[in-house]
């Protein structure tokens, strides 16, 4: 059966430190992966996707980024923290087809301070 | 641009009462539809989907039934009880630019009171 990690469970970083949250993956091959912030009372906003490694798509301009090293590994970053980047981060993962559902992770708690 | 636009919460019923959650979406495509729903302390799961127009979804009693003349999904359940209190995301699957994507709504959270 497929699985998907965050990690860690939880962060707090301090305004312009960097960050590094990754995302695996197991038990499927060539997963659709997707980051998404969820704030509190505003949903899930979308922030990246990859269909393929190497193959970003950005949906919010910000200071993070994204990148899919390996086929089951997406990793998001950030040079410089701000205390607006604070928030629940999810990956999830999906087959390619448009009806395909999405496969969400436990999530990393961030708070920067 | 895609968007979902869902009814602002929380919305609070007694057991037994009917649900329904409005959802209305915009897509350049022709997207697939979901309920997805995260109760307290777990993650988000997929409720139910429709592909494609006149499609019902439907499970655990809820259904939705994709009207693309209207664009749009509404959640609903005949009676409601304590175990459905949770947060309800509307969301939509499109082709972008760099592949599929999906589309949350802001998400409607939902009291049931015994």
């Amino acid at each position: 059966s497929q699985t998907i990690h965050q990690w860690p469970a939880t962060l707090v970083q301090p305004v312009g430190s960097p960050l590094s949250l990754e995302c695996t993956v197991e038990g499927t091959s060539n997963p659709n992966l997707y980051w998404y912030r969820q704030a509190a009372g505003r949903g899930l906003q979308l922030l990246f996707y990859s269909v393929g490694i190497g193959q970003i798509s950005s949906e919010v301009p910000q200071n993070l980024s994204a990148s899919r090293p390996q086929d089951r590994q997406f990793i998001l970053s950030s040079k410089k923290l701000l205390l607006s980047d604070s928030g629940f981060y999810l990956c999830a993962w999906s087959g390619d087809r448009v009806g395909n559902e999405q496969y969400f992770g436990p999530g990393t708690r961030l708070t920067v301070t | 641009g895609d968007s979902v636009t869902q009814m602002e919460g929380p919305v609070t019923l007694s057991e037994e009462a009917c649900l329904t959650i409005n959802c209305t979406y915009t897509a350049t495509g022709y997207p697939s539809l979901f309920w997805y729903v995260q109760y307290p302390g777990e993650g988000l799961q997929l409720l139910l989907k429709a592909t494609k127009a006149d499609d019902k979804g439907s499970n655990k009693g809820f259904e939705a039934t994709y009207r693309k003349e209207t664009t749009s999904f509404h959640l609903e359940k005949g009676s409601v009880q304590v175990s459905d209190s949770a947060v309800y995301f509307c969301a939509l699957s499109d082709l972008g630019t760099g592949g599929f994507k999906t589309i949350f709504g802001a998400g409607t959270r939902l009291f049931v009171k015994a």
